[in-house]
Order: structure tokens, then sequence, then C-alpha cells
């Protein structure tokens, strides 16, 4: 079955940086793109950008453009998301999550994973 | 940057009641938009897509409807699993905004 698979919880100082993978499974990974999605705790959701794994074509919102880098490693089917400059307001649950592209949503989400930034 | 306002906030259903979500666009985002439903520790999970198309797997009793900045989820039938956090979605333009929610809870 198509899955998307995340790294485990981290827990990291203010400045530093954190890298979240996102395994998939199930699927031609190169077919369609992946988009982040975060939620601090108690809020909703905040779109953080997509990639085309096809061509590796990014899309980021404003707020975070120079703090996020989105990659993937089509060889191992892994999509990667790395926030650098942590703050404490970056702390939240981060999800990946299949983008079938426009018209069609975000149709397959990983487990998530839990960035808790703290001195 | 298109700004999702989802109405209300909260909404208190009896089971077997039906419900009804709003959420509007700040400008024009045509059919492209999405419903998610979000329980309590779980990710959330696609319902509809191109504003009124369920997604796989998803029961009859959820359907949507609108175009352009109106449109509606509504839960024919409220069962005790559909308690949950409702987010609208549109992906017309880039960023993709989310709205901030509806949370549906047992009256």
């Amino acid at each position: 079955q198509v899955q998307l698979v995340q790294s485990g919880a981290e827990v990291k100082e203010p400045g530093a940086s954190v890298k979240v993978s996102c395994k998939a499974s199930g699927y031609t990974f190169t077919t369609y793109g992946i988009s982040w999605v975060r939620q601090a705790p108690g809020q909703g959701l905040r779109w953080m950008g997509w990639i085309s794994v096809f061509n590796g074509n990014t899309k980021y919102p404003q707020n975070l453009q120079g703090r996020v880098t989105m990659t993937t490693d089509t060889s191992t089917s892994t999509a990667y998301m790395e926030l650098r400059s942590l703050r404490s307001d970056d702390t939240a649950d981060y999800y990946c999550a299949r983008d079938l592209g426009p018209s069609e949503g975000l149709d397959v989400w990983g487990q998530g994973t839990t960035v808790t930034v703290s001195s | 940057e298109i700004v999702m306002t989802q109405s209300p906030a909260t909404l208190s259903v009896s089971p077997g009641e039906r419900a009804t979500l709003s959420c509007r666009a700040s400008q024009s985002v045509s059919s492209n938009l999405g419903w998610y439903q979000q329980k309590p520790g779980q990710a959330p999970r696609l319902l509809i897509y191109g504003a009124s198309t369920r997604a796989t797997g998803i029961p009859a009793r959820f359907s949507g409807s609108g175009s352009g900045t109106e449109f509606t989820l509504t839960i024919s039938s409220l069962q005790s699993e559909d308690f949950a956090v409702y987010y609208c979605q549109q992906y017309h333009n880039w960023p993709r905004t989310f709205g901030g929610g509806t949370k549906v809870e047992i009256k």
C-alpha cells in the first residue's frame, strides 16, 4: 500500500538545524510531488512548501524563504525537509504528504515528526 | 496570499444530525479546494478534493460543494467517528493555504 514513513522525534536548541526525512513506498516516487505541513501545539495546519520529485523544483511560502530547503533522493524514494536557525516557535509536528498536484490535494500523509526547540 | 476563513470555529452537533461547515477564500480558487479531517494525535486525512469529489474510501455521508470563493462541507448524519477538526485548503495559487479549522464536537 502507499505509505510515507517519517523519521523520529527531534529535540534541538535555538539556532540549530533539523532535517526530517520521509520515505515513500507503494508507488512510483517520481510521479508525484511532496508537500510539507506543520502544526504547532494546539494550532492549525500551516503549509511549508512543495517539491517536485520529478525535477526538484520547489515552492516555499515567503515567511520560510531562506530558512527551509526541501530535497529528494530518488534512489531511496526519500524526501527531506531541512529547517535552519530554529526558534522556539518552530516547535511543531511536521508532516510530509503526497501531493497529487493542482485540483487533487494531499492524499497520503506521513505519521508526523515532532520537533521540539528548547534550550 | 489567499486567505482561507472557516466558520464556525466550533460546531456542536448531536450524533445522527447534519453538520454544515463553511470555508471562504479571499479570492477565487476555482474548484481547487480540498477538505481534510484530523483527529487528536493523528495525521490529517483527505476527505474531498476538487471541491466536491470524495477521496478513496470516504463514506457517502461526506459531501463538498461550492466554487470560486464559497465552499461547504456537509456531513449528512454524524457518526461518533466524525467528531474531529476539519480543515479546508486551496491549491489554486502558491502558497497553498489552509483555513483555521472547524472543530466538530458532540452536543
